[in-house]
């Protein structure tokens, strides 16, 4: 069965410092990748995907398919990236996306 | 464009009583997601349309969800009989197509069972 497995509800870090936000999943076949942030009082959005090999806000994500990992890396964190962040996983059919529990991050100054 | 419109975005109800949740997708926007985000939990699957396929309807918890989709537009999640433990906030999603793209959330509807 497909599974997200986020394993911390909170991560609190200091301003510079470097953050890694945990994702692990479960699929059978190859999986499309995905993490989505929630800042304050706004929509849930995507903040990059495995696909793209992009760098989003000094986020990366890089797709370990031997530790079925996708951990979220950002080098210096930001007060301003406090937010909750989500991993996603589509299944290659494209059909459903299901999330992990998230883990809400917070930079202290 | 606007982005996806959920409504209403706080409903308060009576256990026992039904209520119905709104969504309006992005235009154009072939697939559709309903999501359940209980208190400090994440987001749980509930059903999923796609253009005019039949919709997987796994993640409904009951019998007293239901949810309709009218094409590729507006979409309408119906609890009956509701439930305390059917609080939640209920998130909308829409995306263009299947695979790679990004889903697009409404701010969700805030649902209290009194």
């Amino acid at each position: 069965a497909q599974r997200v497995t986020q394993p911390e509800k909170l991560l609190s870090v200091f301003k510079g410092a470097p953050v890694e936000l945990k994702c692990n999943y479960s699929y059978s076949g190859s999986p499309e990748l995905f993490w989505y942030v929630q800042y304050s009082r706004q929509r849930l959005q995507l903040l990059l995907r495995h696909i793209s090999r992009e760098s989003i806000k000094g986020f990366t994500a890089d797709l370990n398919k031997g530790e079925t990992s996708f951990h979220l890396k950002k080098p210096f964190a930001q007060e301003e990236d406090s937010a909750m962040y989500y991993c996603a996983l589509t299944d290659t059919g494209g059909f459903k996306t299901i999330f992990g529990a998230g883990t809400r991050l917070f930079v202290k100054a | 464009g606007a982005g996806v419109s959920q409504s209403p975005s706080n409903k308060v109800t009576e256990k026992g009583k039904d209520v119905e949740l709104r969504c309006d997708p992005i235009s154009g926007h072939t697939a559709l997601y309903w999501y359940r985000q209980r208190l400090g939990q994440g987001l749980e699957f509930l059903i999923y349309f796609q253009g005019n396929s039949a919709p997987d309807k796994s993640g409904l918890p009951s019998d007293r969800f239901s949810a309709e989709r009218t094409g590729e537009s507006v979409s309408t999640l119906t609890i009956q009989r509701t439930q305390q433990e059917d609080s939640a906030v209920y998130l909308c999603a829409s995306s263009f197509r299947q695979g790679a793209s990004p889903l697009h959330f409404g701010n969700g509807t805030r649902l209290t069972v009194t």
